[in-house]
């Protein structure tokens, strides 16, 4: 399972932060990626990122300037940074583990955040 | 990047209707092919990855077909619990792009 948390309020031109909790299996097992996808209100699904147990990053190139992902294994947790935010960062943001880092086929709930000015 | 067209954007059937969305991508990708059903206010559930493969639990009556750059996933029989929006996904290349999405209604 997994379980995303974090503020559901950032203010605009600050960072976002999220952590991801995987329960129920190995956050370092070689089968997975761990990725975040967004999905603003009322529109279509947004690949964020991805990273492996290992600490290896792939970023979406119209990210890639202001997002860190990054893994903590002791914790069984990863997580999301995305900097600057404006109210087009507003979105449901979804934790997912990809299977050889191509499908999602195991999703957090999702966690709405909201970018206020 | 590579981009996913979705058709139709939406569609209306009946229970027991056979129903086919279509997904286009804008250069081959192999099989590198998911499709994904979402509920309203839920997460997207992995349908079918590699085209064809039915993720576990996902009933029968779901299937997925096609290679290169055309690509189908068929209802066989649609069921009141299918009112979903349904996205294909590609994992061919970096970043994974998704279908802007096929909202399927029950009349």
């Amino acid at each position: 399972q997994l379980q995303e948390s974090g503020p559901g309020l950032v203010k605009s031109s600050e960072t976002l932060s999220l952590t991801c909790t995987v329960s129920g299996g190995s956050i370092s097992s070689s089968s997975f990626y761990w990725g975040w996808i967004r999905q603003p209100p009322g529109k279509g699904l947004e690949w964020i990122g991805s990273v492996y147990f290992s600490g290896n990053t792939h970023y979406n190139p119209s990210l890639k300037s202001r997002v860190t992902i990054s893994v903590d294994t002791s914790k069984t947790q990863f997580s999301l940074q995305l900097r600057s935010v404006t109210a087009a960062d507003t979105a449901v943001y979804y934790c997912a583990r990809l299977l050889h880092g191509n499908s999602g086929d195991s999703w957090g709930q999702g966690s709405l955040v909201t970018v206020s000015s | 990047d590579i981009q996913m067209t979705q058709s139709p954007s939406s569609l209306s059937a009946s229970i027991g209707d056979r129903v086919t969305i279509t997904c286009r991508a804008s250069q081959s990708i192999s099989s590198y092919l998911n499709w994904y059903q979402q509920k309203p206010g839920k997460a997207p559930n992995l349908l079918i990855y590699d085209v064809s493969t039915l993720h576990s639990g996902v009933p029968s009556r779901f299937s997925g077909s096609g290679s290169g750059t055309d690509f189908t996933l068929t209802i066989s029989s649609l069921q009141p619990e299918d009112l979903a929006i349904y996205y294909c996904q590609q994992s061919y290349s970096l970043p994974l792009t998704f279908g802007g999405g096929t909202k399927v209604e029950i009349k």
